[in-house]
């Protein structure tokens, strides 16, 4: 069975400084997914990044960045120069893959996510 | 374009009654999920839809549970009869290729099962 771990239940830094989020999974299929979402006070779940188990090429979004490294089954997501804004739940998530028939079979499967905030 | 809608965003009810709640996916998205959240078990799928058929229903947690989906633009969950412990807040999201494509969340509906 596939397993999320967010270690980090919470975190708290000051504006500016730069946070990083672990994530650990476990899956025994070669190809998978893996996600990032926040949840910010409001409530609503944000997609952040979708990411395949073929591609381990770091991905750079503005102040947000992704570390994958298939060899420790790590899934790092860091905010460098954190604002207030940030301040939310974020969760790692990994959805396997079967495809059947033209259906596409599989779990999202999300860690317990990690309590970020940032202090002005 | 509009995203995933979900009605209502709060419900409060008394133990025993039914609790319908209503999602309408992402225009062309072939499948929608239903999740559920709670401080204990974190977020859960309850169940999928692909092209308004149920493809895994695993998750849903007991026969009080059930879901529908009648054609591509709606969906609903219902909780009959209701308990305490299914207050929860649930979500629905769709995606165009399944669970391992990116599925983008409604609201959420914050039930309370007083």
């Amino acid at each position: 069975a596939q397993k999320v771990t967010q270690a980090q239940t919470e975190i708290s830094v000051v504006e500016k400084e730069d946070v990083t989020l672990d994530c650990v999974y476990e899956t025994r299929d070669t190809t998978y997914y893996l996600f990032w979402y926040k949840q910010p006070p409001s409530g609503e779940l944000v997609f952040l990044i979708r990411r395949n188990s073929f591609d381990e090429q770091n991905e750079i979004s503005g102040r947000y960045s992704w570390n994958f490294q298939k060899s420790t089954s790590s899934f790092n997501f860091t905010i460098t120069a954190s604002q207030v804004v940030d301040s939310a739940v974020y969760f790692c998530a990994l959805s396997d893959h079967i495809n059947a028939g033209g259906t596409s079979y599989g779990k999202l499967t999300f860690g317990q996510g990690t309590i970020l905030t940032v202090h002005p | 374009d509009a995203g995933v809608i979900q009605s209502p965003r709060h419900e409060v009810t008394e133990m025993g009654q039914e609790v319908t709640l209503r999602c309408k996916p992402i225009s062309g998205h072939d499948y929608l999920f239903w999740y559920r959240q709670t401080m204990m078990r974190g977020l859960e799928l309850l169940i999928y839809f692909n092209n308004n058929v149920p493809i895994d229903d695993s998750g849903m947690p007991e026969d009080r549970f059930s879901a529908k989906m009648p054609n591509a633009s709606f969906s609903t969950l219902k909780i009959q009869p209701s308990e305490p412990r299914d207050s929860a807040v649930y979500f629905c999201a769709s995606s165009y290729g399944g669970p391992t494509d990116t599925q983008y969340f409604g609201p959420g509906t914050r039930l309370t099962v007083l």
